[in-house]
């Protein structure tokens, strides 16, 4: 149980473009997903906070308007990249807490971004 | 506030032998601690988590990790690596209350034959 899937698992795309990732909780429902960014060799970069039928809550520092984030269902949340830039790329991945009763999150296998 | 310090970047074995991984946390609040592992290019998946109930946590694949309050550590065990074990290993903290995870630099097991 607790799988979460993300797609796609990588793409490439040219610069100016915009991106959509898509993070689906397969066998339970997910009040709150997060976004992480992660570079390479390094840890996990918590980018936003989304609830369900909420605005997502937003790290300081990272643009809500370039990574614009919709969490409309207990089962999908979707990271858009707006105009990417190669600076945009990198490993995205999302995470899922299945309830408010538990801090415990399931992630999901990654998105890796290539903006040429 | 709440932070976590893994305090070896790299931590190098032969198979068979133990494996430590250190982690110290600082946390206002009664935090819950996890620890994750990541094979490269993968998602983060969950060995164990201390929740205040027994200190002493067994997690997945023969890892566990004790909770020590008075030396804020919560150390990752393993009796015996396997080669399969070499990946990155991520401790996390995160306050009751507020859910919202820090995440330690990362630790990356190499385990030789």
């Amino acid at each position: 149980g607790a799988v979460v899937s993300q797609h796609p698992s990588w793409v490439i795309c040219k610069s100016g473009t915009s991106v959509k990732i898509e993070c689906r909780s397969l066998d339970f429902q997910a009040t709150t997903m997060f976004w992480y960014r992660q570079f390479p060799k390094q840890s996990l970069m918590l980018m936003a906070t989304s609830n369900e039928g909420s605005k997502a809550t937003y790290e300081q520092g990272v643009e809500k308007d370039k990574f614009l984030i919709n969490h409309a269902s207990l089962t999908l949340s979707t990271l858009t990249v707006t105009s990417a830039h190669p600076e945009d790329s990198s490993f995205y991945i999302c995470s899922a807490r299945p309830d408010l009763s538990t801090d415990t999150q399931y992630f999901g296998p990654g998105t890796r971004l290539t903006v040429l | 506030a709440q932070s976590v310090t893994q305090l070896d970047s790299h931590v190098s074995v032969s198979e068979g032998t133990p494996v430590l991984l250190r982690c110290n946390y600082s946390s206002s609040y009664s935090p819950s601690l996890f620890w994750y592992v990541q094979h490269p290019n993968k998602g983060l998946q969950l060995l164990l988590k201390y929740t205040s109930a027994a200190t002493l946590v067994k997690g997945i694949n023969g890892f566990e990790a004790e909770f020590k309050k008075s030396e804020t550590s919560f150390h990752l065990t393993k009796p015996s690596a396997h080669m399969s074990d070499a990946a990155e290993y991520f401790c996390v903290v995160s306050e009751k209350g507020s859910y919202i995870p820090t995440f330690g630099r990362g630790t990356s097991l190499i385990v030789h034959p």
